[in-house]
C-alpha cells in the first residue's frame, strides 16, 4: 500500500535560512510524488512533482526536491526562506490516480 | 483563467441536517476528486469521477455520504444526517486527464461545521 510520512509537523527557520522539509514514502509500484502548499483558507497549490526522468525536480517559488529511491525520500528544499513561504506543506504520492497525503508540515519563517 | 470553485465556502449545520456541497471544476477537465481534510491533518480521498462515471468511492466514510456528477461537469457531495465527526474542510480537485501523473488543481474548499 502507498503511504507518506512527513517528519516534523512544525519547522521554524529564520528568514534567509535554508528550508528543508522531509518526506518519506512507501509504494509498491514506482511512485509519482508531489509537493503541495496550502495557505490559510485556501486550497492546495502544486509546488512540484516527480513522475519519471530527472530525479532533481525544480518547482515554483524557488523550491526543489530530489527523488532518492534508495532512501524512499522526496525532501523539499529552498536555499533561502522568505516570509511569504510561511504555510502548510504536504507531500503526496499517487495511487490509482488519487493522492495519498502526508500529515503536513507547518513552516514558520521568523524575521 | 478560472480555477476550481466551491460553494458554499462555509457551512454550519445542526447535527442531523442534510448538506450539499458544490464543486465547479476547471472547464473541460475530465477527472474530479473529493477529499476530506480534518483539522490539522492532510487531505484524505473520498471519491473520484471520470466524466460522469464514479470510478472509485472507496474513501466515503459511510452510506450517509453520496456524490454525483450527472453531466460530467459540476459535482455535488451530499452528506445526510450530519454528525459532529463530519466537521472538516471538503476539498474538490480536477485534472485534465485520467492518470496518476496529472496535476490535480484544488478549489478553496468548503468548511463544514456540525454543531
Amino acid at each position: 500500500a502507498q503511504s507518506v510520512t512527513q517528519l516534523g509537523s512544525h519547522v521554524s527557520v529564520s528568514e534567509g535560512a535554508l528550508v528543508l522539509l522531509r518526506c518519506n514514502y512507501s509504494s509498491s509500484v514506482p511512485p509519482y510524488l508531489f509537493w503541495y502548499v496550502q495557505y490559510p483558507n485556501q486550497g492546495l497549490q502544486l509546488l512540484l512533482k516527480y513522475t519519471t526522468g530527472a530525479t532533481l525536480v525544480k518547482g515554483i517559488n524557488g523550491f526543489e526536491a530530489e527523488f532518492k529511491k534508495s532512501e524512499t525520500s522526496f525532501h523539499l528544499t529552498k536555499p533561502s526562506a522568505h516570509m511569504s513561504d510561511a504555510a502548510e506543506y504536504f507531500c503526496a504520492v499517487t495511487y490509482t490516480g488519487k493522492l495519498i497525503f502526508g500529515q503536513g508540515t507547518t513552516l514558520q519563517v521568523k524575521p | 483563467g478560472a480555477g476550481v470553485s466551491q460553494s458554499p465556502r462555509y457551512k454550519v449545520a445542526k447535527r442531523g441536517q442534510d448538506v450539499a456541497l458544490r464543486c465547479d471544476p476547471i472547464s473541460g477537465h475530465v477527472s474530479l476528486f473529493w477529499y476530506q481534510q480534518a483539522l490539522g491533518q492532510g487531505p484524505e480521498f473520498l471519491t473520484y469521477f471520470q466524466n460522469e462515471a464514479q470510478l472509485d468511492k472507496s474513501g466515503l466514510p459511510s452510506d450517509r455520504f453520496f456524490a454525483e456528477r450527472p453531466e460530467g461537469s459540476v459535482s455535488t457531495l451530499k452528506i445526510q444526517r450530519t454528525q459532529q465527526e463530519d466537521s472538516a474542510v471538503y476539498l474538490c480537485a480536477s485534472s485534465s486527464r485520467q492518470g496518476s501523473t496529472d496535476t490535480q488543481y484544488f478549489g478553496p474548499g468548503t468548511r463544514l461545521t456540525v454543531l
